[in-house]
């Protein structure tokens, strides 16, 4: 399979704890995106890469969201302290420049 | 006006049916829309591009109203298969698609 895949596909983590999740794009995509979708609600845009250059951040990631693609290739997106209010499908897209973004099949996120 | 606003739904229709789900945008400057499909606990895929007045693909018509910042998704011959929650998707800026603004989604049941 030569899409975009995710690791791990389902996350429980308790309050407090750090989590991390990777995504490895379409090969020679150098965008790669990370979206975060909660039930009922369309995914909304966290933040993304052209390449290893992380270019924009929205607003909705806090101080406790960093994400890394330090080669170009895979990311990594890691949530510090959880709280219950990250749990959400993260989901990671890639694309060639400017067109189709293509997604993952997301992350599962449950902080107890 | 949100930035993107789509029929709350859900649609119920029979197989066979013709349905058609609408969406508005505030984003007076974005040049392309996308209506992606997400299957149940599935990543978004994309269903239709939309760059001029309009785009048909088999049973599948968008259009596109840039004066009333209205799009439209029309279904044909609905097929059990069809059921999924339609997402109307706006480019944040005009011309790189680097930023996605999604709908809540319509979800459409399509029953036998």
């Amino acid at each position: 399979d030569t899409g975009v895949s995710q690791d791990p596909r389902h996350k429980i983590t308790k309050r407090g704890q750090n989590v991390t999740f990777r995504c490895d794009p379409i090969s020679e995509h150098n965008r790669l995106y990370w979206y975060r979708q909660t039930l009922g609600q369309g995914p909304e845009f966290l933040t993304y890469f052209q390449n290893e250059a992380q270019l924009e951040k929205s607003r909705l990631l806090s101080d406790r969201f960093s994400a890394e693609r330090p080669k170009g290739s895979f990311s990594t997106l890691e949530i510090q302290r959880t709280e219950q209010g990250d749990s959400a499908m993260y989901l990671c897209a890639s694309s060639l420049s400017g067109d189709t973004q293509y997604f993952g099949p997301g992350t599962r996120l449950t902080v107890l | 006006r949100k930035e993107v606003e789509q029929d709350p739904g859900p649609f119920n229709v029979p197989e066979g049916a013709t349905v058609a789900f609408n969406c508005t945008y505030s984003n007076s400057a974005s040049q392309s829309f996308f209506w992606y499909r997400q299957d149940c606990r599935k990543e978004p895929k994309l269903l239709m591009s939309v760059y001029s007045s309009g785009n048909e693909d088999g049973r599948f018509t968008a259009q596109l109203n840039r004066a009333s910042q209205y799009i439209s998704l029309l279904i044909r011959d609905s097929k059990l298969s069809d059921s999924a929650t339609y997402l109307c998707v706006v480019p944040d800026s005009g011309g790189s698609n680097y930023k996605l603004t999604f709908g809540k989604g319509t979800l459409l049941t399509v029953n036998p």
